[in-house]
């Protein structure tokens, strides 16, 4: 069965103390690997897309990257305004426009 | 632009009425999507649209009736709704139907069934 799993559920950080967010995946094929940002009742904000073993995308402090069997989101010297649940999906090969979600991990920047 | 746009972005209703949630896109894209998500829980898929025709209805109840009256536009109707039927709705669009691009997410509509 396709899965996802985030982990930590939740992170507490010191500005300026970096770290990583881990999305592991068990599929039958990757379509592609996709990070989002949400912040309290708002939408999922589009971060980063992974296509291949590899691969790596960098935006201001985050950087994500994707091996065979999960991806990385490395926050660089992370800020309060980078509080956050950060959300990972995959698109599976062969499920056509389904994604599957990881269920998040809330990220706490403390100043 | 990558903006998905969704109105109202809060809705207070009865279990006996009918309202619409609206969503709008200018990007082209010609997959669209509405979520379900509930307190502290990833997004869950509802309807996907694809090229303006439903393709995807993940065993929504009937309360539930979505809309796509042009390549643009998303609705979803809703009528006899249950207060766990409370939650964050959230569109999406996507360049193609087959999740080989990414997806926007609008803000939401926060729903509250009383």
């Amino acid at each position: 069965e396709d899965q996802v799993t985030q982990s930590p559920e939740a992170l507490r950080l010191q500005e300026g103390e970096s770290s990583s967010l881990n999305c592991s995946y068990t599929v039958s094929g990757l379509r592609g690997l996709f990070w989002y940002r949400q912040d309290p009742g708002k939408g999922p904000e589009f971060l980063f897309t992974l296509y291949s073993a590899g691969e790596e995308k960098e935006k201001e402090r985050l950087k994500a990257t994707l091996t065979k069997k999960e991806s990385f989101l490395h926050i660089t010297a992370p800020k309060p305004e980078d509080s956050a649940t950060y959300l990972c999906a995959v698109a599976v090969r062969g499920a056509t426009n389904k994604l599957i979600f990881g269920t998040g991990t809330l990220l706490a920047v403390q100043p | 632009d990558t903006e998905v746009t969704q109105t109202p972005k809060h809705l207070v209703m009865g279990m006996t009425n009918k309202k619409s949630l609206k969503c709008e896109q200018h990007m082209g894209h010609r997959a669209m999507y509405w979520y379900k998500q509930k307190a502290k829980k990833p997004p869950e898929l509802m309807f996907v649209y694809s090229y303006e025709k439903l393709s995807i209805n993940e065993s929504v109840p009937s309360r539930f009736s979505p809309e796509c009256p042009n390549s643009s536009l998303l609705n979803l109707h809703l009528h006899a709704l249950q207060p766990e039927d409370s939650a964050l709705y959230l569109c999406a669009s996507s360049q193609d139907p087959g999740w080989n691009t990414e997806a926007f997410f609008g803000q939401g509509t926060r729903l509250t069934v009383v």
